[in-house]
């Protein structure tokens, strides 16, 4: 069965450094996000892509947080300069976009930790 | 969206079946009622949605109640593996996106 993959699954930085994460979603899927999810909480959604366009960002603190999906397939998430409280899960989603029959396929995420 | 209410946990036996409540008293005509559940340390996993009727799939059954304010998930034979954070999401067909709550944590018990 087709998977979202994503790398890397573990991330230790230092404060102030730069992270980059990368997800490759089911070929196929038009439909790309992007979630952080802190220990104990649900899933926040940080940023969506339909192709290469960015549908919602409106989560994504955008001043240390930049996504691309630069051919409408693979994206990476960066963060820089990474701050004590961006610790958390990362995960990616991909979605077919079929409106009343929609499902996400999320991969197994980045677990990120800054020092 | 409509907010949804879980119950933060729940316990069940073993090879008894698993009922978990949701309310979502707001839900509007044109959302959908979406369960997914999260593994330990694993993303997310699709179980089942419905907008009206009631649904059956491999994984679980989704009853919803006549006036959609409300809804069950029931795992029919619940396993250890079952053991996982349950999330009830309302998703409006016109935007592709969820918005997951805190979730119900269930522990199956041998």
């Amino acid at each position: 069965e087709a998977e979202v993959a994503q790398s890397p699954r573990y991330k230790i930085t230092e404060k102030s450094q730069a992270v980059a994460f990368w997800c490759d979603p089911i070929s196929g899927h038009a439909t790309l996000y992007w979630y952080r999810q802190i220990l104990g909480q649900g899933p926040e959604l940080l940023v969506q892509f339909q192709d290469e366009s960015v549908v919602d960002d409106s989560q994504l603190p955008k001043d240390r947080f930049s996504a691309e999906r630069l051919k409408g397939v693979d994206s990476t998430l960066k963060i820089q300069p990474a701050e004590l409280g961006d610790s958390a899960m990362y995960l990616c989603a991909s979605s077919p976009g079929d409106a009343t029959n929609e499902k996400l396929f999320f991969g197994s995420g980045t677990q990120l930790s800054v020092l | 969206d409509a907010k949804t209410t879980q119950p933060p946990s729940m316990d069940c036996a073993e090879g008894r079946a698993a009922n978990l409540p949701c309310n979502h008293s707001t839900i509007s005509g044109n959302e959908y009622v979406y369960w997914y559940r999260q593994i330990h340390s694993q993303g997310p996993q699709y179980i089942i949605h419905g907008l009206k009727n009631n649904e059956t799939n491999e994984m679980a059954s989704l009853i919803i109640t006549e006036d959609r304010k409300s809804s069950t998930l029931i795992l029919p034979h619940a396993t250890l593996r079952d053991t996982a954070v349950y999330y009830c999401i309302v998703r409006s067909i016109n935007d592709y996106k969820l918005s997951f709550g805190a979730g119900t944590t269930v522990t199956v018990r041998a």
